[in-house]
């Protein structure tokens, strides 16, 4: 079958830095992407690998490693409005063109 | 990236009534939208793929004749929930794929009484 894997539940400081791992299986993969969605809000995409290696938006990273079948994503300076869940979301040939195949979320919580 | 919108935001209904969510694309002719659906602490799931002009594809164990979709023109999609149940009760998103990522409307919360 096909899966990710992402922690249930991360906690950090303001200010800090967190890593948010997923690792996936998945047939015909072909790219990995992070989403952001606060309580009773939407999806909203942050970054999107393709390629392995590291991809910088600002204070959000993400890194993908094809061959470790993983990847994570990076949040630096931590402010209280990143408290939300984090999804890793696969690409996959196969599927309907462009569907996504979502991990579990990771809920970070980011305390003062 | 794409701006979609989606209504109604919320709505309450009885048992056994239809409801019918709009999902438009404001900013992008979209051939192919996509309907997922969140319950309660967990994930995105995948229920259809919305084809413009043709049928739509449904992914396994969701029922096509319950889950009606209508994508009759680049802009629209419409997704009804045809004789709603309380188990039927969760957060209905659509999307649209732009370049590397999906951009979801807000999405429409329903709630089955």
């Amino acid at each position: 079958g096909q899966s990710l894997e992402q922690p249930s539940e991360v906690t950090a400081v303001e200010g800090a830095i967190v890593q948010i791992n997923c690792t996936y299986q998945t047939s015909g993969f072909y790219g990995l992407s992070w989403y952001q969605q606060h309580d009773g809000g939407a999806p909203t995409f942050l970054s999107y690998n393709a390629l392995d290696g590291l991809e910088e938006t600002g204070r959000f990273s993400s890194f993908l490693s094809r061959s470790d079948s993983y990847g994570y994503l990076l949040l630096q300076e931590l402010q209280m409005k990143d408290s939300a869940s984090y999804f890793c979301a696969a690409s996959s040939y196969g599927g309907s063109q462009g569907n996504l195949i979502f991990g579990k979320g990771t809920k970070l919580s980011v305390k003062p | 990236g794409a701006v979609v919108s989606q209504h109604p935001s919320r709505v309450i209904c009885k048992s056994g009534t239809s409801v019918k969510i709009e999902c438009r694309s404001l900013d992008f002719q979209a051939t192919t939208m996509f309907w997922y659906r969140q319950f309660p602490k967990q994930s995105l799931m995948l229920m259809a793929t919305s084809n413009e002009g043709s049928k739509a594809t449904y992914e396994q164990g969701v029922e096509k004749d319950k889950f009606l979709i209508n994508h009759a023109s680049l802009t629209l999609s419409t997704l009804t929930v045809t004789s709603a149940h309380p188990e039927d009760s969760s957060f209905y998103i659509c999307s649209q794929k732009q370049g590397a990522g999906q951009f979801f409307g807000p999405g429409t919360r329903l709630t089955v009484l």
